[in-house]
């Protein structure tokens, strides 16, 4: 139980395109999803938290215009990175918080994106 | 605000060998202590976790770790490493809820047959 899945597993795409990032789960509700961002080598930073039928919450220093997440139901979250530049190419990853199980986040393989 | 201290960049320890990977906290109440395992490429999975209770708790793949509130720690041992273990260990801590979580720099595995 308790799996995440994400697609695209990896995406490459040109300067000035946008891309979407599906976040699911897949057996169970989460009333609240994570996004985060890990650079190579390095640990995992909290983006924005996602709850179902509300705006997302940004993390400071992260740009809401560019990251857009839009949590429009109890087993869906999407991240579209906008007009995306080499500097936003990395390792994006989503959790989710499992209704009955608040405290525990489950995460999702992750998705690499490369932006030429 | 919490923070997560994973001192150890990097360890490497021989197959069959014990394991004990550290992680020390800072947070205000009593925390919420998880620790992950993210593979080459993957995403990452939970090993453990502890909320109250027993200090000792039991995780997937033969780990466990225990909660020392007067040390602020929480490392996370096995007693006999395998090849397959070799991957990133995070330990994180979370607010109250679980609403958000804070990662450690994480630990590199090596193991050598």
């Amino acid at each position: 139980g308790a799996v995440v899945s994400q697609h695209p597993s990896w995406v490459i795409c040109k300067s000035g395109t946008s891309v979407k990032i599906e976040c699911r789960s897949l057996d169970f509700q989460a009333t609240t999803m994570f996004w985060y961002r890990q650079f190579p080598k390095q640990s995992l930073m909290l983006m924005a938290t996602s709850n179902e039928g509300s705006k997302a919450t940004y993390e400071q220093g992260v740009e809401k215009d560019k990251f857009l997440i839009n949590h429009a139901s109890l087993t869906l979250s999407t991240l579209t990175v906008t007009s995306a530049h080499p500097e936003d190419s990395s390792f994006y990853i989503c959790s989710a918080r499992d209704r009955g199980y608040s405290e525990t986040q489950y995460f999702g393989p992750g998705t690499r994106l490369l932006v030429l | 605000a919490q923070s997560v201290t994973q001192p150890d960049i990097h360890i490497t320890v021989s197959e069959g060998a014990s394991l004990e990977l550290r992680c020390n906290y800072s947070y205000g109440a009593t925390p919420y202590l998880f620790w992950y395992v993210q593979s080459p490429g993957q995403g990452l999975q939970l090993l453990l976790k502890y909320f109250s209770g027993d200090t000792l708790v039991q995780g997937i793949k033969g780990f466990e770790a225990e909660f020392k509130r007067s040390q602020s720690s929480f490392n996370l041992r096995k007693p006999s490493v395998h090849w397959s273990d070799a991957a990133e260990y995070f330990c994180a801590v979370g607010a109250g809820g679980g609403n958000k979580l804070t990662f450690g720099t994480g630990t590199q595995l090596k193991v050598e047959l």
